[in-house]
């Protein structure tokens, strides 16, 4: 039973529009990132939350916002989609007392065109 | 500037063979070291660690020899399956003030039946 959902797991979106990726972890943790993945680059971090109604910028937050309406919920936006964006995004939680381990979600590949 | 750096994007091994994952860091501060294990369509999932006062780890097929002096470990898988495909990102974590996770680039390995 998957504890770090995430939807849409794929989309198409066009250049300009505005895209919001969600994700619900059911692990009871604190800590949820938003990640970016790409060939060559690895996993980089675009925002993070400690708690409900507060987040933190990670080390590429530009064209992004995120939202933490509650513990459980997670969202990144793209206010203007762009090409550059095209990627595949991973959502993922973890606690306050082992914020080193990292509980993933499957993943939303998001196409911009 | 990237802090955790893999040395290879890509590793070809025949079954059977040691497949062996370099990975070094830049920050002296960094104590505890994951190594995240991802299937192609999955998100990544923790598969072993070490922390900076060891200079191994073992789990199974898989051990992590670390330097902390050069700043380099590597992970390596043992008699190498061909289920063993998959990325391999090295990552790092300063435990002495709360930090994110520093995730290497990734390494694509393959293990030819």
């Amino acid at each position: 039973e998957a504890a770090v959902t995430q939807s849409p797991r794929s989309k198409v979106a066009v250049t300009g529009g505005k895209v919001t990726l969600s994700c619900h972890q059911t692990n009871n943790h604190d800590y949820m990132y938003w990640y970016r993945q790409d060939t060559g680059h690895g996993l980089r971090l675009i925002h993070y939350s400690y708690v409900a109604d507060s987040t933190e910028k990670g080390d590429i937050p530009d064209g992004y916002k995120a939202s933490r309406p509650s513990q459980e919920n997670f969202s990144l936006i793209l206010e203007l989609a762009s090409l550059s964006q095209t990627a595949v995004y991973f959502c993922a939680s973890s606690d306050q007392y082992s914020g080193n381990t990292l509980y993933f979600g499957e993943g939303s590949r998001l196409i911009v065109v | 500037q990237q802090q955790v750096r893999q040395s290879s994007q890509s590793l070809t091994v025949w079954e059977g063979e040691t497949a062996i994952l370099n990975c070094s860091y830049e920050n002296s501060a960094f104590d505890y070291f994951p190594w995240y294990q991802q299937f192609p369509g999955e998100g990544p999932a923790l598969l072993i660690a070490i922390r900076s006062v060891s200079d191994k780890k073992e789990d199974g097929r898989f051990t992590i020899f670390f330097n902390k002096r050069e700043k380099n470990l590597s992970l390596h898988i043992k008699d190498s399956q061909p289920g063993d495909s998959a990325t391999y990102f090295c990552a790092a974590y300063a435990s002495s003030s709360f930090s994110k996770l520093v995730f290497g680039q990734g390494t694509s390995l393959s293990v030819v039946p």
